[in-house]
């Protein structure tokens, strides 16, 4: 019951090269959401998708694409990494529903772009 | 625009104290979530709530809706409670908009 898991957990790259960070969640929830964590930002959305083949930008989606053509699977992908886009990056999940909004997170992944 | 603010950004207690962090938002919500997060480890969900108070073990949510604020409690403050406490918030669907965080560090 492994739950949401991502992968890599840990990623070193060069600028310009192409990264997916992989998510995952046995649930078969509806939503999940990719979110970066820097200090002095806190929080903030890249992608979200309610459902498989359905994908929404969030807040800061610039440089990033998104599929899912799976329930479970949300994978994030850094076409042409840059240095600005060194972060943590976790991933979310939660079921759709008014009683519903509860996420739940992956252990996140620590991406360095030099 | 849908904003979120907590209060402090930095706190610093004794072991046994009694600690307060706030969070205020801007518009109606449809739910407030507190998560905890230990230095370089993963994001947990600590409460969600739509009205009143809701308790688990040495930690107290509260939330007023009228005047959009909420406050996350913890007593007996245990350097173990030492983390970043993050408030977030749904305003009206799935997506969550979250304040910077509260840094506490509770020493021995």
């Amino acid at each position: 019951d492994a739950g949401i898991t991502q992968s890599p957990r840990y990623k070193i790259t060069e600028t310009g090269r192409q990264v997916t960070l992989m998510c995952h969640q046995t649930w078969s929830h509806s939503y999940m959401f990719w979110y970066r964590q820097d200090l002095g930002h806190g929080l903030r959305l890249i992608y979200y998708s309610a459902a498989a083949d359905i994908t929404d930008k969030g807040e800061v989606p610039d440089g990033y694409v998104v599929s899912r053509s799976k329930t479970e699977n949300f994978p994030l992908t850094l076409e042409s990494a840059t240095r600005s886009q060194t972060s943590v990056y976790f991933c979310a999940s939660n079921r759709a529903g008014t009683s519903s909004y509860e996420q739940y997170f992956g252990p996140g992944t620590r991406l360095t772009v030099t | 625009k849908n904003e979120v603010e907590q209060s402090p950004q930095n706190l610093t207690a004794q072991e046994g104290e009694f600690i307060t962090i706030n969070c205020s938002y801007s518009v109606g919500i449809s739910a407030l979530h507190w998560l905890q997060q230990h230095p370089g480890g993963g994001i947990v969900s600590l409460f969600m709530l739509s009205s009143g108070k809701k308790k688990h073990g040495r930690l107290i949510a509260t939330i007023n809706i009228q005047e959009k604020h909420s406050s996350l409690h913890i007593t007996a403050s245990h350097p173990r409670d030492s983390a970043v406490y993050i408030c977030a918030v749904n305003f009206g669907n799935e997506k969550l908009t979250f304040g910077t965080g509260t840094r506490l560090t509770i020493i021995p």
